[in-house]
């Protein structure tokens, strides 16, 4: 059973280019997160993702930042106009269930780091 | 989602016992306590999760007192490879509430 993928691992970017970051939940899956990591610092929490649906989107910043989960295939986490605040580490994470079970792991993935210049 | 607090860093020697303790005095009834540990560009790896008392697994111990103030993750015997920063997480991390909140975390260095 294959974990967590996330591709590509490391994305460069120029200023204003957009950033498109992958992830494909552990299989069985249905439950997917977005955090973003600083050097130096914890993870902070983005955006959560069922199939075809946000669930909580609190920790994006209001601008530029989208996700999505489609019926098939990865999640993706968009950045348009990337700025260099952007430059970390986004981590994706899933678990197969969110249904009141206080107990659920998110698995995570290896993270894409990305540099933007 | 209750705040916890944890020493920044802490240091070690291979072949001995590490206890890292976390505070949580906002912990709620239905809050559960979980560890993580990083490795340098890697993701958070989960090692261990209690609610009360103690939990034990192959990785590690759980210590939890009976007020739930507070929590400590026991790494017997550590080694080189267990260098890492741990996070202590405390959540309902069921229904809408996904999302899990990562402080700074301990920072652990085992030297040889």
């Amino acid at each position: 059973n294959a974990g967590v993928m996330q591709n590509p691992r490391h994305l460069v970017r120029r200023r204003g280019q957009e950033a498109r970051l992958r992830c494909s939940p552990m299989k069985g899956h249905s439950h997917v997160y977005w955090y973003r990591q600083l050097p130096e610092e914890g993870l902070k929490f983005m955006v959560y993702l069922q199939k075809e649906n946000i669930i909580d989107e609190s920790g994006m910043p209001k601008e530029r930042f989208s996700a999505e989960f489609p019926k098939e295939g990865p999640s993706i986490l968009r950045i348009q106009q990337v700025v260099r605040g952007d430059s970390a580490a986004y981590f994706c994470a899933s678990s197969p269930s969110s249904g009141g079970a206080s107990t659920d792991t998110q698995y995570f993935g290896p993270g894409t780091r990305l540099t933007v210049l | 989602l209750a705040k916890t607090t944890q020493p920044i860093s802490m240091d070690s020697y291979e072949g001995q016992e590490v206890n890292i303790t976390c505070s949580h005095n906002n912990i709620a009834t239905n809050d559960y306590i979980t560890w993580y540990q990083q490795f340098p560009s890697q993701g958070p790896r989960f090692i261990i999760q209690g609610y009360k008392t103690k939990v034990t697994n192959e990785v590690a111990s759980l210590f939890i007192p009976a007020n739930r103030k507070s929590s400590t993750l026991s790494l017997p015997r550590v080694s080189l490879s267990d260098t890492a920063v741990y996070y202590c997480l405390v959540g309902n991390y069921g229904g809408s509430q996904g999302n899990l909140i990562f402080g700074k975390g301990t920072k652990l260095s085992v030297k040889p």
